[in-house]
């Protein structure tokens, strides 16, 4: 599969800051999308979920907006605080009638205090 | 708060030698899946199973691979012989229900093959 290790993309913010991370998903019949959190050595934390037939949801300091017509997913993180620092993956699934998370490259989000 | 569990954390096995990666899922859920993440890549499916039968596979799981529920707590993934590029970090979810629910991962199993 294709490398990110060296590549994966990286938003800095300060502590208090809003942060926003953008996934694009690839099949545009998947109908449930997910975002995981994964801390360094650690597997992937569930944060929030949207079904495809909803534009928004909130969550606890998180809301995952999501945008059919270009296929795009963000994640809105509040008053980012240094715990959450970690690579941040959306992760889609296709109705295959089985839970098959497919999931994007990642995105490391790094707060500073 | 339940937790899926996997066991070991790290496991080092020579080029060739068979491995059995361990995970207990969490105990109401009924569906299961293995996933690998090669160092700094993105989680990659390999398998899901229900019912005591595998239920969907990846171009990645092949005759090499297999799974199995040997009991009414445990879910193996077995490795039967390791190549170098099968290095990698492979999680065990699980979940309640097939589709729309989250899968609870595991914290992983480091795989070094050398």
């Amino acid at each position: 599969g294709e490398s990110v290790g060296l590549h994966l993309p990286t938003l800095s913010v300060q502590e208090g800051d809003n942060s926003i991370i953008n996934c694009a998903y690839s099949n545009s019949a998947s109908d449930y999308f997910i975002w995981y959190k994964q801390e360094s050595g650690k597997g992937p934390q569930f944060i929030i979920d949207i079904r495809s037939n909803m534009d928004k949801r909130q969550g606890q300091r998180v809301t995952v907006l999501l945008n059919k017509t270009v296929k795009h997913l963000s994640l809105q993180i509040a008053a980012t605080q240094p715990g959450d620092s970690a690579v941040y993956f959306c992760a889609e699934i296709y109705d295959t009638g089985f839970q098959k998370l497919v999931f994007g490259t990642g995105t490391r989000l790094l707060v500073s205090p | 708060e339940p937790e899926v569990t996997q066991t070991p954390s790290h496991q080092v096995t020579q080029m060739g030698q068979e491995v059995i990666l361990r995970c207990v899922p969490i105990s109401n859920h009924l569906y299961f899946y293995w996933y690998r993440q090669i160092l700094g890549q993105k989680v990659e499916f390999l398998v899901s199973f229900y019912n005591n039968e595998i239920s969907e596979k990846s171009e990645i799981f092949d005759d090499q691979f297999s799974v199995e529920r040997p009991d009414g707590s445990n879910f193996t993934l077995k490795i039967r012989s390791t190549k170098l590029e099968d290095s990698a970090m492979y999680f065990c979810a699980s979940s309640r229900t097939g589709v729309d629910t989250e899968a609870f991962f595991g914290q992983g199993t480091r795989l070094t093959v050398v």
